[in-house]
């Protein structure tokens, strides 16, 4: 049983750098969600795609992020010209579901930490 | 605006005595809701959920209560065990968006 995977698990970046990490879900599912948790908090909602199609992205992610997922299946989030106040733990989520429900857990990968330098 | 809240940060409690972490949301559009585990250095994991047309939700040792006029979950883990010192999230849905709390951290004490 292959889980969502994450990679690089860690990321060290100088100011101003861009980075990319890579999200490969689990197989089956059509429903992919990219998360970001800071020390003390819960994820916080990035973006969310339903197969290859991304169809929201919150109002955290400025104009440096971009998230893609080509033919609906892995997933890349790129942070450009990043700041130190990006650093934070950035986490992947699968799942499915049928149309429009929302009623299935979400399956998490143990994340990419970027710390920002 | 935390529609999800999780008032307690951490809790200790005796080895083969009862957990209880709780959860309180504010947006009654919120139809489904989760409970998630986090060790140190790992993603969530999914522990359990509850749809609201329930009011109670059973799996082994763990259980989720939901009181909708209360707009009010709880998880409880009996008997609790020294593995399951972790940080707990409640998650509620009911949308596209799920949203959490900011987390219990459980401590089991042997």
């Amino acid at each position: 049983d292959t889980g969502v995977s994450q990679n690089p698990r860690h990321k060290i970046t100088k100011r101003g750098q861009n980075v990319t990490f890579r999200c490969d879900p689990i197989s089956e599912h059509n429903r992919l969600y990219w998360y970001r948790q800071t020390l003390g908090q819960g994820p916080e909602f990035l973006t969310y795609f339903q197969n290859e199609a991304q169809l929201e992205k919150s109002r955290l992610l400025s104009d440096r992020f971009s998230a893609e997922r080509p033919k609906g299946s892995f997933s890349t989030l790129e942070i450009q010209r990043t700041e130190q106040g990006d650093s934070a733990m950035y986490l992947c989520a699968s799942s499915f579901a049928r149309g429009g429900e929302f009623n299935s857990p979400l399956h998490f990968g143990n994340g990419t930490r970027l710390t920002v330098t | 605006d935390q529609q999800v809240k999780q008032n307690s940060p951490s809790l200790s409690v005796q080895e083969g005595r009862i957990s209880i972490l709780n959860c309180d949301y504010t947006n009654s559009m919120f139809d489904y809701f989760l409970w998630y585990k986090k060790y140190p250095a790992e993603g969530p994991t999914f522990l359990i959920s509850i749809s609201s047309i329930k009011d109670k939700n059973e799996d082994g040792r763990f259980t989720v209560f939901l009181n909708k006029s209360a707009k009010h979950l709880s998880l409880h883990i009996v008997p609790s065990q020294p593995g399951d010192s972790a940080v707990y999230f409640c998650a509620a849905t009911g949308t596209y968006k799920y949203i959490f709390g900011t987390g219990t951290r459980l401590k089991v004490l042997a």
